[in-house]
């Protein structure tokens, strides 16, 4: 069983629509949690980060947490072309040394 | 701030071949990450140091992969032999704590094993 499971996509939104991006995780120790956005070729940059049950907004994004359910989503609203990404998900422990346990990316494709 | 730093960008190898690659971190970050990330798949953690000290090695294949962060500054990933399966985007980052939230990642090197 992975550790941190994504939907792999791809997740086609039109532009200006909100896309929903979801991952669940199997360890309950997992404390804190991670979205990464990945252009094709390029190096993971971190969008957001959430340690707390509920809602985290930071412009278009929103994060949410749900410890009980171990669910976490990321929600972009008004979609852009330059949106258009693999979105990594990642759990971490913080008596682990902070390590990252990245699931396999969801691919995002927004439509113009 | 100068960002992570890795060297090569790109490797061409035989199978059975050895390969090293190079990473700076940012300046005054003390932790240092090597993940390895597989075409399709999100990065996994070889090797984690905080300052000269290995905090976690679980995932590194000990019997072909190596790493050194001897001075606590740039560190040095080895792989001997390379296998066809090493075929990945290595990928180096570093942050301020091993107790930070956030991992910056270098540009990676691209590495072939044909």
């Amino acid at each position: 069983q992975k550790e941190v499971e994504q939907n792999s996509g791809p997740l086609s939104v039109p532009e200006g629509a909100i896309a929903s991006l979801n991952c669940t995780y199997s360890d309950r120790g997992s404390q804190s949690f991670f979205w990464y956005r990945q252009y094709s070729g390029k190096s993971p940059e971190l969008i957001m980060f959430i340690y707390s049950n509920g809602d985290k907004e930071d412009g278009r994004f929103t994060a949410q947490l749900n410890k009980a359910s171990q669910y976490v989503s990321l929600l972009i609203r008004d979609s852009q072309p330059s949106d258009s990404a693999t979105y990594l998900c990642a759990a971490s422990i913080k008596a682990a040394g902070n390590k990252l346990t990245f699931g396999g990316g969801t691919r995002v494709l927004v439509k113009p | 701030e100068a960002g992570v730093a890795q060297s090569p960008r790109y490797k061409i190898i035989e199978k059975r071949q050895s390969v090293a690659f190079w990473c700076n971190p940012i300046s005054g970050h003390a932790t240092l990450y090597w993940y390895q990330q597989i075409l399709g798949q999100g990065p996994k953690l070889l090797i984690q140091f905080q300052n000269n000290g290995v905090v976690d090695d679980s995932q590194l294949p000990k019997d072909r992969f190596s790493a050194e962060r001897l001075k606590g500054v740039d560190s040095t990933l080895k792989i001997q032999p390379a296998k066809l399966e090493d075929s990945a985007v290595y990928l180096c980052a570093s942050s301020l704590e091993y107790t930070s939230y956030e991992q910056y990642f270098g540009p990676g090197t691209r590495l072939t094993v044909t």
